[in-house]
């Protein structure tokens, strides 16, 4: 069954330091997303792609982060300058896109930034 | 976004069905209702979604008022496996990014 691959699975990074996030997303599917959970809280959305722009982002995603997809298989999330409030786990959905349509996520990344 | 409205908790005995309510009486008539679940820290997984029809798959059935105010997740015979937090979610119109509330934690017992 396909799906929505993630590495790494746990990044440490130091405060400061840039950190790229990596996601494969189903190979049909033609939209992109970036969720974050900060350890207890809710699912947060980040970030929507669809034809190499984005497409809605929300409040926290800010200058620091950045989103591409450099070749036709990979969707990259970057954080240019971490700080500890990054600390959180980071997922990566892709769908076919449309109202009828559901997102498929990955099992996430675990970034702890020290 | 129409808002929804889940209980904190609730508990299922292993074999029995679990009947997971969801109130979402501000949805607009083509607002599609989505269901995830969350086990432990892992990605969220896709259950089932609808939009007026009662809808059945593999995992789950979905049962949604005539008003559609509200709705019914079912898991028929539920295992210690589905034990996570269930997530009713109202997508808006204008956007497919899904808001995630704080969800149903389920507990299955033996």
């Amino acid at each position: 069954e396909p799906e929505v691959t993630q590495t790494p699975s746990h990044q440490v990074t130091q405060m400061g330091q840039e950190v790229i996030l990596r996601c494969v997303p189903i190979s049909n599917h033609l939209y992109f997303y970036w969720y974050r959970q900060i350890l207890g809280q809710k699912v947060e959305f980040l970030v929507s792609f669809y034809n190499n722009e984005i497409s809605e982002k929300s409040e926290i995603f800010d200058d620091q982060f950045s989103v591409e997809r450099p070749d036709g298989s990979n969707f990259t999330l970057k954080i240019r300058s971490t700080k500890l409030e990054d600390s959180a786990m980071y997922f990566c959905a892709s769908s076919e896109g449309g109202m009828n349509t559901e997102a498929f996520f990955g099992q996430g990344t675990r970034l702890t930034v020290v | 976004d129409a808002k929804t409205t889940q209980p904190p908790s609730m508990d299922c005995a292993e074999g029995r069905a679990a009947n997971l309510p969801c109130n979402h009486s501000t949805i607009s008539g083509n607002e599609y209702v989505y269901w995830y679940r969350q086990i432990h820290s892992q990605g969220p997984q896709y259950i089932i979604h609808g939009l007026k029809n009662n809808e059945t798959n593999e995992m789950a059935s979905l049962i949604i008022t005539e008003d559609r105010k509200s709705s019914t997740l079912i898991l028929p015979h539920a295992t210690l496996r589905d034990t996570a937090v269930y997530y009713c979610i109202v997508r808006a119109l204008n956007t497919d990014k899904l808001i995630f509330g704080t969800g149903t934690r389920l507990q299955v017992f033996p």
